[in-house]
């Protein structure tokens, strides 16, 4: 089944205390993405990359990382969290296909993130 | 960056009803996209509109792209309890196609039985 798997699905942690939620595609996407999603705010993305070794800054990139190492994976790491971190994080991949382009990302099924 | 506001922000509707919302954006857009969330998941893509006053339809869900480019409806006919969550509209905030879609704020959609 084609699908983007994020983990873990719930997690809690302690301000400072270094984290990285793993995400993983199997559809051979080129293009992959983190948003996080927050009241009132909508899906704000964070990082995206473009291909391994290919990434570039979201909207609200402070206080993350990404890495693109293999075209099937794109982690994201939290180095010190914070509270205002707090949020419901979604991984998503997509590719380019036909003439006209198609953006459509086909998104993992989220991790909420608490920070206390 | 780019703004898209959606609206109404949220609605309560009775079964059966039609329902519809908007998108404006304070830019030009290429290519329109609206999704859905279900509560406890992730978005998923409804429609795409890829140029200025199309118009398509998934089902009872009818889609439109705005003359103006810069403004989008979502529109579902005869609702039913399943059309329960959110609705976002999306778009591409590098229109040379770095994938780097930029989301609304959302329609939360609510239907009463």
């Amino acid at each position: 089944e084609a699908q983007v798997t994020q983990n873990p699905r719930y997690l809690i942690t302690v301000t400072g205390k270094k984290l990285t939620v793993t995400c993983s595609q199997n559809m051979n996407h080129e293009y992959m993405s983190w948003y996080r999603q927050d009241p009132g705010l909508g899906l704000r993305q964070i990082y995206y990359s473009m291909n391994v070794e290919v990434t570039d800054k979201g909207d609200v990139p402070e206080g993350y990382k990404v890495s693109r190492k293999e075209k099937r994976n794109f982690p994201l790491i939290l180095e010190s969290p914070s509270p205002n971190q707090t949020s419901l994080y979604f991984c998503a991949s997509s590719t380019r296909t036909g003439p006209r382009g198609y953006y459509g990302y086909t998104f993992g099924s989220g991790t909420r993130l608490t920070v206390v | 960056g780019q703004q898209l506001n959606q609206s109404p922000q949220s609605m309560f509707i009775q079964e059966g009803e039609d329902v519809s919302m908007n998108c404006t954006s304070s830019s030009i857009f290429n290519t329109w996209l609206w999704y859905k969330q279900d509560p406890g998941e992730g978005p998923v893509l409804l429609i795409a509109l890829y140029k200025a006053g199309e118009l398509t339809s998934n089902g009872r869900l009818t889609a439109q792209f705005g003359i103006t480019r810069k403004d989008s409806f979502l529109n579902i006919s005869a609702s039913i309890p399943s059309d329960v969550g959110i609705y976002f509209c999306a778009g591409p905030f590098d229109q040379t196609g770095a994938n780097n879609l930029f989301f609304g704020t959302g329609t939360r959609l609510t239907v009463i039985p």
